[in-house]
């Protein structure tokens, strides 16, 4: 499969504890995006990397959270002290360079907060 | 602020016969615009795009129109099929694919 890969699927956890979720992109794509999705609603742009570099972030994105792709290929992001509002459907996607080429996602990872 | 869209929640559909989407949105500046289809548990999926200085765009059995003048996108879904039954967004590219996406529209097709 040469699609987007995200890793787990689903995440249950506790309120305060930390959590980490893994998105590998479509190889040859160097832009990787996060983006939320709750119940009922489009996703929302969170952050996205040009290879290794974190390019822009969202207000969206609190100080509790924070991504990486330390070698321009696969990303984490972290999410520290989760709160019950941090439940959502987190997407991640990947493109090709050039500013008009359509996103491709991955299945997204559902975190649950307890 | 600037937004996007859509004018119907469920559109509810005979199977064979052709679909429509319609999404508004308002930023006069966009010059790029995608649709989405989204099954349950599954990540948007690329249906088509649209560059704003297309009026008109056509992929398999899809084709999306687009109405700078009114502001206005439409996805034509032709001979619908039970496997087309999903949540539709359309979505609006802020610069460097930060896409602005609205609250979609669930298509439900009737055997």
């Amino acid at each position: 499969d040469t699609g987007v890969s995200q890793n787990p699927r689903h995440k249950i956890t506790k309120r305060g504890q930390n959590v980490t979720f893994r998105c590998d992109p479509i190889s040859e794509h160097n832009r990787l995006y996060w983006y939320r999705q709750t119940l009922g609603q489009g996703p929302e742009f969170l952050t996205y990397f040009q290879n290794e570099a974190q390019l822009e972030k969202s207000r969206l994105l609190s100080d509790r959270f924070s991504a990486e792709r330390p070698k321009g290929s696969f990303s984490t992001l972290e999410i520290q002290r989760t709160e019950q509002g941090d439940s959502a459907m987190y997407l991640c996607a990947s493109s090709l360079g050039s500013s008009n080429s359509p996103l491709h996602f991955g299945n997204g990872t559902r975190l649950t907060v307890t | 602020g600037e937004s996007v869209g859509l004018h119907l929640p469920t559109l509810s559909v005979q199977e064979g016969d052709n679909s429509i989407i319609n999404c508004a949105y308002s930023n006069s500046a966009s010059d790029y615009f995608i649709w989405y289809k989204q099954e349950s548990g599954k990540g948007p999926q690329f249906i088509i795009d649209i560059r704003s200085n297309m009026d008109k765009r056509q992929g398999q059995r899809v084709t999306v129109l687009l109405n700078k003048t009114v502001k206005h996108l439409s996805l034509q879904i032709a001979a619908t099929q039970p496997g087309d039954s999903a949540v539709y967004f359309c979505a609006e590219n802020h610069g460097n694919n930060r896409l602005a996406f609205g609250k979609g529209n669930q298509v439900v097709v009737i055997p």
